[in-house]
């Protein structure tokens, strides 16, 4: 069965300050893909990311950085010199599989970024 | 281009009480989903629509919760009698289809209070 495990309830952080989230995920496929949410206070999940289980190659864009370890399970996801605006709910999720026939997401993480 | 839109944002019920709730998805997204989100939680599927047909309605409660989209675009998930353990977000979302690489859009979601 598939599962996705975010250990980190909340993250408090001071602005500027780099900060990494932690996903672990579950699955006995093969062909899988894996995301990245987010969800600010307004309640809708943003896209961030979408990366397949053949790709291990990590990802930059701008502050955002994502890690992906098959060997560990991981799929991590880093913020460089985080921002308030970054202040929100951010999910892992598994998709086993091609496409989005079933998101299964992980409990998130609340990030609080202060200034 | 207009994202997803779902109606009421919120509601507040009393229990055995009917409810719905309308979802538009993005013009031209062939599927559909319905999530529920509790407190603290990640969202769990509940339907996935292809154009008019559920495809995938395993974890929707068949008793009291029923589903509907006519015409392959606006959706209706509607629950009757409603139970105190209903309370959460229901989330709505569209993709262009599920056997394609995309990412998935989610409107703002509907809260239900079941009092």
């Amino acid at each position: 069965a598939q599962k996705v495990t975010q250990a980190q309830t909340e993250i408090s952080v001071v602005e500027k300050e780099d900060v990494t989230l932690d996903c672990v995920y579950e699955t006995r496929d093969t062909t899988y893909y894996l995301f990245w949410y987010k969800q600010p206070p307004s309640g809708e999940l943003v896209f961030l990311i979408r990366r397949n289980s053949f790709d291990e190659q990590n990802e930059i864009s701008g502050r955002y950085s994502w890690n992906f370890q098959k060997s560990t399970s991981s799929f991590n996801f880093t913020i460089t010199a985080s921002q308030v605006v970054d202040s929100a709910v951010y999910f892992c999720a598994l998709s086993e599989g091609t496409g989005f026939q079933k998101l299964v997401f992980g409990t998130g993480t609340r990030l609080l970024v202060s200034p | 281009e207009a994202g997803v839109v779902q109606s009421p944002r919120y509601k507040i019920i009393e229990k055995k009480q009917p409810v719905a709730f309308w979802c538009n998805p993005i013009s031209g997204h062939n599927t559909l989903y319905w999530y529920r989100q509790n407190l603290g939680q990640g969202p769990e599927l509940l339907i996935r629509y292809e154009n008019e047909e559920a495809v995938d309605d395993s974890q929707l409660p068949k008793d009291r919760f029923s589903a509907e989209r006519l015409k392959g675009v606006d959706s209706t998930l509607k629950i009757q009698p409603a139970e105190l353990g209903d309370s959460a977000v229901y989330l709505c979302a569209s993709s262009l289809d599920t056997y394609r690489v995309g990412e998935a859009f989610f409107g703002q979601g509907t809260r239900l209070t079941v009092v």
